[in-house]
């Protein structure tokens, strides 16, 4: 889910399970959007990205699917391992050049 | 192959002085693109360059912010007159192409503190 202010949301989920992390996104004319990993202390890393003319993609043990009815964005991590622990971004890119638009955020975390 | 590299790493300034941030994206890269992230926040768009020039700096948030990229490789962020608001991690992209659907790559950042 979303959040305001300084209060990720989080997930801590066990080891070999899969993760399911949500995004609402607020601009109808967002037609291309990515999933960022970040680690702390390091800048956000590329996972895995979708258009807005699919409503699902697939990569190693990550699928993304886009609901564009309702705006909705989720990244599922399948057999979640400890690696994994990080706090990951959604960004829409809203057809007005270049910006990213980025969301608060949530910390998912592993426990072994 | 070597990443998009920003230093310094951290810096810490005194209120009202003048920083420079310095980001070298991965060589080749045209597209490169400055964000601001606060504790707990997403990153924030700050500017977009295509080459030397500025394409888009309507994100930064007043003119004590300023940006160059006079070879259309390295580029400098740096603030005026720095304000305690102005603590945050700035965090430098480069990309191959422009266009807003090419993947970016972001760098460390580099954590300033104003105090």
């Amino acid at each position: 889910g979303e959040s305001v202010g300084l209060h990720l949301p989080t997930l801590s989920v066990q080891e070999g399970d899969n993760s399911i992390i949500n995004c609402a996104y607020s601009n109808s004319a967002s037609d291309y959007f990515i999933w960022y990993k970040q680690e702390s202390g390091k800048g956000p890393q590329f996972i895995i990205d979708i258009r807005s003319n699919m409503d699902k993609r697939q990569g190693q043990r990550v699928t993304v699917l886009l609901n564009k009815t309702v705006k909705h964005l989720s990244l599922q991590i399948a057999a979640t391992q400890p690696g994994d622990s990080a706090v990951y971004f959604c960004a829409e890119n809203r057809d007005t050049g270049n910006q990213f638009y980025f969301g608060t955020g949530t910390s998912l975390t592993v426990i072994p | 192959g070597a990443g998009v590299s920003q230093t310094p790493s951290n810096k810490v300034t005194e209120k009202g002085k003048y920083v420079e941030l310095r980001c070298d994206p991965i060589s080749g890269h045209t597209a490169l693109y400055w964000y601001r992230q606060s504790l707990g926040q997403g990153p924030e768009f700050l500017i977009y360059f295509q080459g030397t020039g500025a394409a888009d700096d309507s994100g930064l948030p007043n003119d004590r912010f300023f940006a160059v990229r006079p070879e259309g490789s390295v580029s400098t962020l740096k603030i005026q007159r720095t304000e305690r608001g102005d603590s945050a991690v700035y965090l430098c992209a480069s990309s191959s192409d422009s266009g807003g659907t090419d993947t970016q790559y972001f760098g460390p950042g580099t954590r300033l503190t104003v105090l």
